[in-house]
């Protein structure tokens, strides 16, 4: 068993509607959690970043983080074609210059205009 | 200016033959990752280095070989590459944690190694 599961998709959307991403991890020392972006043929870049229980918002975009379940919640409201990637959840321990993420196998998004 | 630089950013090599990738990060970070992204997006950690020192090294074969000449810099090299190497490689860099927790990863372009 991986130690974060996501679900690989596709996932397609009209623009507009609110997309759920999710991903559970089994690791309870896990400490923080995010999210990243990737575009075709691009580098991930970070999107969402949390280290506690709660939601935490940036725009158009939600991250939730339940822990006591180890489930990790991506939102997008009014989504847009520009959208379009593959979202990765990624989880980690701080360890003073020994930080590992462990990330998930990544959701592949698109918005249909 | 690009933060996480990393070149070949394609690379096309017959089975056997041994190649590099060099990766270069200017934004003063202390920690640096190599990752392998397999055709299935799924994107593992390979290396880490902390101030030029082996932090992480998960169970690669040894065939990998990383080599950081100053904290800026992370290269992997690669002997008798195998039909299953083919991937994306990552190069990244972070701040490290210190007494906090500024671990966002930078990530470079990637890699695209094809090994025929």
């Amino acid at each position: 068993q991986k130690e974060v599961e996501q679900d690989p998709g596709p996932l397609s959307v009209p623009e507009g509607a609110i997309v759920s991403l999710n991903c559970t991890y089994s690791n309870s020392a896990f400490q923080y959690f995010m999210w990243y972006r990737q575009y075709s043929r691009k580098g991930p870049e970070l999107l969402m970043y949390t280290y506690s229980s709660g939601n935490k918002e940036d725009g158009r975009f939600t991250a939730q983080v339940d822990k006591s379940s180890k489930y990790i919640s991506l939102f997008i409201r009014d989504s847009q074609p520009s959208d379009s990637a593959t979202y990765l959840c990624a989880t980690g321990i701080s360890n003073f210059g020994n930080e590992k993420l462990t990330f998930g196998t990544g959701t592949r998004l698109t918005i249909i205009p | 200016d690009t933060a996480v630089s990393q070149t070949p950013k394609y690379l096309v090599t017959q089975m056997g033959n041994d190649k590099s990738i060099k990766c270069e990060q200017n934004l003063g970070h202390d920690t640096m990752y190599w990752y392998k992204q397999d055709s299935k997006k799924f994107l593992k950690i390979m290396f880490s280095y902390n101030n030029k020192e082996l932090i992480i090294n998960e169970t690669v074969p040894n065939r990998f070989s990383p080599k950081s000449p100053d904290k800026a810099h992370l290269n992997l090299h690669i002997n008798s590459l195998e039909l299953g190497d083919s991937a994306v490689y990552f190069c990244a860099s972070s701040q490290g944690s210190r007494g906090g927790y500024d671990t966002e990863a930078f990530f470079g372009q990637g890699t695209r190694l094809t090994v025929v």
